[in-house]
């Protein structure tokens, strides 16, 4: 069945540093990917998105990159600062019987002062 | 331009109760989604909903159903609640055209 899968799982960086999250998906249909992040106790807020007609997507500090040939995409975020430290969920948007979106098990980013 | 909504914020139930979760999606949204997120994991699909019909359900048992209505908004029913329904109950609106999805605050579950 769909699949996603999101590594690492936790990442604790310095404030000022670069972070990267993996993300691999099964279906090869699907054409959509967000990625939401998760503050505690809050909604998941979309932050940024890819179309498989794109290889790459970049808004301000966060850039996402997609390959289709090899079912990966990611997430980077550059420059971090501790208000980005929060839980980020990759997806991939799966269509067919249902449209619905199959996430990842998310990662826990830590950014220090 | 008011975002998703859901009701209740937060709910106490026990074992074998049932449960109606509410949701109403952006103005203009016909599609409802509804997730499960258990502590520590990512959302789960439940429930596709559009135009009134059930476009799609994930591997949820039957305990668990929902409806929409003619205004687009949504519920969410779970009979015979279990410790393991203990969860965040998302609700995603949608317009179908770009695949974007717009999630609700949710409804903290906790069965005892």
């Amino acid at each position: 069945g769909e699949n996603v899968e999101q590594h690492p799982s936790t990442l604790s960086v310095q404030e000022g540093d670069s972070a990267v999250i993996k993300c691999t998906y099964s279906d090869s249909a699907s054409n959509y990917f967000p990625w939401y992040k998760q503050e505690l106790g809050k909604r998941p807020q979309l932050i940024i998105d890819i179309r498989s007609n794109v290889g790459e997507k970049k808004d301000q500090r966060i850039a996402v990159t997609l390959n289709k040939t090899a079912k990966h995409f990611s997430l980077h975020i550059t420059e971090t600062q501790p208000e980005d430290s929060a839980v980020y969920f990759c997806a991939a948007f799966v269509q067919g019987g249902s449209e619905k979106l199959v996430f990842g098990k998310g990662m826990k980013l830590t950014v220090n002062p | 331009d008011a975002g998703v909504t859901q009701s209740p914020t937060h709910l106490i139930k026990t074992r074998g109760q049932h449960v109606t979760l509410r949701c109403s999606p952006i103005s203009g949204h016909k599609s409802v989604s509804w997730y499960q997120q258990v502590l520590g994991q990512g959302p789960q699909f439940i429930f596709q909903y559009y135009e009134k019909e059930e476009r799609g359900r994930g591997n949820f048992p039957d305990r668990f159903s929902a409806r929409q209505f003619p205004n687009y908004s949504s519920e969410l029913n779970v009979n015979a609640l279990l410790l393991g329904d203990s969860a965040l109950y998302l609700c995603a609106s949608s317009n179908r055209v770009n695949n974007e999805q717009f999630f609700g605050p949710g409804t903290r579950l906790t069965v005892l």
